[in-house]
């Protein structure tokens, strides 16, 4: 009964793949968010959906798609991966996209060699 | 400037006594949520405890509490009778409505490692 699941939890590839990182929610919430932790630890938003609409694209290289099928799933599609990509990412949720607080997934420990 | 400055990059703290965190924020929007995540070694992100820009009284949960001085832009977590389990990075971070622009984004401060000592 995990309120907000992502797989994997760790993702280990090559340099020029492409990945696929899947989030789920089972909160009935209406907004989700990927976020990105550096080595140092900082969080930075990568982009919000509310009701399968993005909201935010923060700046983003454009190799980096979210896709939101369902307001319940917001899945992250990164292509040509380059080693500064390595990071973790969280994906979160909330019920709307002004107010509420964040609930964070796991996280996905992504590591490009 | 930084919006969110966390200015411990580490404290310890004796098991059973309390702590203070620091965060100190920068905003001219009238509306704006601060909120705490502890992260433990594991990884994941705990939402502990959340003070809106409107709210009269500190917000407490449980052992946290927000020491929320608004004229100084300060939000300050308080863990009262630390225990072991409480050693991890605790973030401040910060929502501005924005005029509903902002569209829900959090901006997280550098973070703090929490060490309780037995």
């Amino acid at each position: 009964d995990t309120a907000v699941s992502q797989t994997p939890k760790y993702l280990v590839t090559q340099m020029g793949n492409d990945k696929s990182i899947k989030c789920e929610q089972n909160l009935g919430h209406d907004t989700m968010y990927w976020y990105k932790q550096d080595s140092k630890k900082f969080l930075k938003i990568m982009f919000s959906y509310n009701n399968k609409e993005l909201i935010i694209n923060e700046t983003v290289p454009n190799r980096f798609s979210p896709k939101s099928p369902d307001k319940a799933h917001l899945n992250l599609h990164i292509n040509s991966l380059e080693l500064g990509d390595s990071a973790v990412y969280f994906c979160a949720s909330s019920w709307t996209i002004s107010t509420d607080t964040q609930y964070f997934g796991p996280g996905t420990r992504l590591t490009v060699l | 400037a930084q919006k969110i400055t966390q200015t411990q990059p580490g404290m310890f703290v004796q098991e059973k006594e309390a702590v203070t965190l620091d965060c100190t924020y920068d905003t001219s929007d009238p509306s704006y949520g601060l909120f705490w995540y502890k992260q433990p070694s594991s990884g994941e992100m705990i939402f502990l405890i959340y003070q809106g820009s409107y709210d009269q009284q500190n917000a407490t949960e449980g052992r946290y509490s927000l020491n929320f001085q608004k004229a100084r832009k300060s939000a300050n977590l308080v863990i009262s009778a630390s225990q072991l389990g409480d050693s991890a990075m605790y973030f401040c971070a910060m929502r501005e409505n924005a005029g509903g622009t902002s569209y829900g984004k959090l901006t997280f401060g550098q973070g703090t490692i929490l060490t309780v000592h037995p």
